[in-house]
């Protein structure tokens, strides 16, 4: 199975910051990693798509980018709406969740 | 609109046996491939498995903490996704999800039920 190391699990920002959370796989994994935002009691909400790619309908001041076992997903200017969990989900082989990073309001 | 409701958690001894059931609507169920999603408290998410559509198989994967236990299933006339937990361990309690799968170049997780929480304690 393929393993997901996020980094790190917690972060502390203000609004306006510009974040970077990293996801490294066990294996290559090309391009096939997704990014999600969750926070407690709603679903989780799809931000990036292969890599990436922006789904329809998030801010632009998410952004990802990576290859093969290094990827990073950026917040550009965080706002208030943006502290929750972010989890990184390979889908090369099967499906794993990376072990989350939970933005924290400093 | 799309609609996923899970039921059948609760409180269960370790050993123990649960199903647990996904009450789909709002889209065309036998297209889609289905998969669960748990979530331990303090924990982050975690893939269970997935079913592939009737036209592909309906072939089962599964993670490997869950494998040779669990037992995911659907029925295409009824609009139901099951997840069938034997010998049931305490590291099994976590809220469960059932969620549907969409293809964008690779899949990706669509849609969401509000979980049911499945408590194996003693």
């Amino acid at each position: 199975d393929i393993q997901m190391t996020q980094s790190p699990s917690s972060l502390s920002a203000s609004v306006g910051d510009r974040v970077t959370i990293t996801c490294r796989a066990s294996q290559n994994i090309r391009g096939h990693l997704n990014w999600y935002k969750h926070k407690p009691g709603k679903a989780p909400k799809l931000l990036i798509y292969g890599s990436y790619s922006l789904q329809s309908g998030v801010p632009s001041r998410f952004s990802g980018s990576g290859s093969g076992t290094d990827f990073t997903l950026t917040i550009s200017g965080l706002q208030p709406e943006d502290f929750a969990t972010y989890y990184c989900q390979q889908s090369y082989s099967d499906l794993t969740f990376g072990g989350g990073t939970k933005v924290e309001i400093k | 609109e799309v609609q996923l409701v899970e039921s059948g958690g609760g409180l269960i001894n370790p050993g123990g046996s649960l199903r647990l059931s996904c009450a789909a609507s709002g889209f065309t169920f036998s297209d889609v491939y289905m998969t669960w999603v748990r979530h331990a408290p303090g924990k982050g998410l975690e893939w269970v498995g997935r079913i592939k559509s009737k036209t592909n198989g309906e072939t089962t994967d599964y993670a490997a903490p869950v494998k040779g236990r669990f037992t995911i299933s659907r029925d295409d006339l009824k609009n139901i996704l099951y997840l069938q937990m034997n010998s049931l361990k305490t590291e099994d309690t976590a809220v469960y999800y059932c969620s549907t799968l969409k293809w964008l170049g690779l899949e990706v997780f669509d849609y969401w039920g509000q979980g049911t929480l499945v408590t194996v304690s003693s």
